[in-house]
């Protein structure tokens, strides 16, 4: 079981907006703003698309946006896209046991 | 073009041992913090170990779950990472990645393909 808790499905149709939640606690989520998050096609590597909480990498789409609110972070796809079908994962530091804890990941879908 | 290329995997029985690498290019590993995380089949991510950069020493940090067991090491002049893995159980079994730490920003921006390790009898 991981310890940040997300949805294991989303979906939506091409165009539309979703949004991909990621619940912690305070020892982790709640206590820093060190939550990022990763876009991962079936057979490839991770891929970062934001990090603390709301910054994007060099390259990656404005629609891809972050935020958080007290031990939950949500990331939100606008213009949802073919390319955006992926799992996506986030990630927060944490105060106690490991020093950083994984979402189960979520499975994004485009009808 | 940053890259980072793992190597290593395989078929191994409990309590055996396995060294994973981590070629990279394009950057000079030294400078950076490096980690290793794994994916178990099905599973979410999971944090595994820290190698962190010269200027700290190359110090090192584990997940409790490994802690004691896996070792991570450098070879600067062959600018790569190792996973040294040393009494391996069943729930070891995952794709392990290689991941460069985003310079202080609590974020892994580069990550390899991974390599995968199966722990069975």
């Amino acid at each position: 079981q991981s310890a940040l808790t997300q949805p294991a499905s989303v979906s939506g149709s091409p165009g539309q907006s979703i949004t991909v939640s990621c619940t912690g606690t305070s020892s982790d989520v709640g206590a820093y703003n060190h939550v990022s998050w990763y876009q991962q096609h079936p057979g490839e590597a991770p891929k970062l698309i934001l990090y603390e909480v709301s910054d994007r990498p060099s390259g990656i789409s404005d629609r891809f946006s972050g935020s958080k609110s007290g031990n939950t972070a949500s990331l939100t796809i606008s213009g949802l896209q073919a390319d955006d079908e992926a799992v996506y994962s986030c990630c927060s530091k944490s105060i106690i046991g490991s020093p950083w804890v994984f979402g189960g990941g979520t499975k994004v879908t485009v009808l | 073009e940053v890259q980072l290329v793992e190597s290593g995997g395989g078929f191994v029985q409990p309590g055996g041992s396995l060294r994973l690498s981590c070629a990279a290019s394009g950057f000079t590993l030294s400078d950076q913090y490096m980690d290793w995380v794994r994916q178990a089949p099905g599973k979410g991510l999971e944090w595994v170990g820290r190698s962190r950069d010269k200027g700290s020493g190359y110090t090192t940090q584990y997940a409790a779950s490994v802690r004691g067991r896996f070792t991570v090491s450098r070879d600067a002049s062959k600018n790569s990472l190792y996973l040294q893995m040393n009494s391996l159980k069943a729930e070891d079994t995952a794709v392990y990645y290689c991941a460069k730490d985003l310079s202080g920003r609590y974020a892994w921006d580069q990550w390899g393909r991974g390599t995968l390790v199966t722990v069975s009898s």
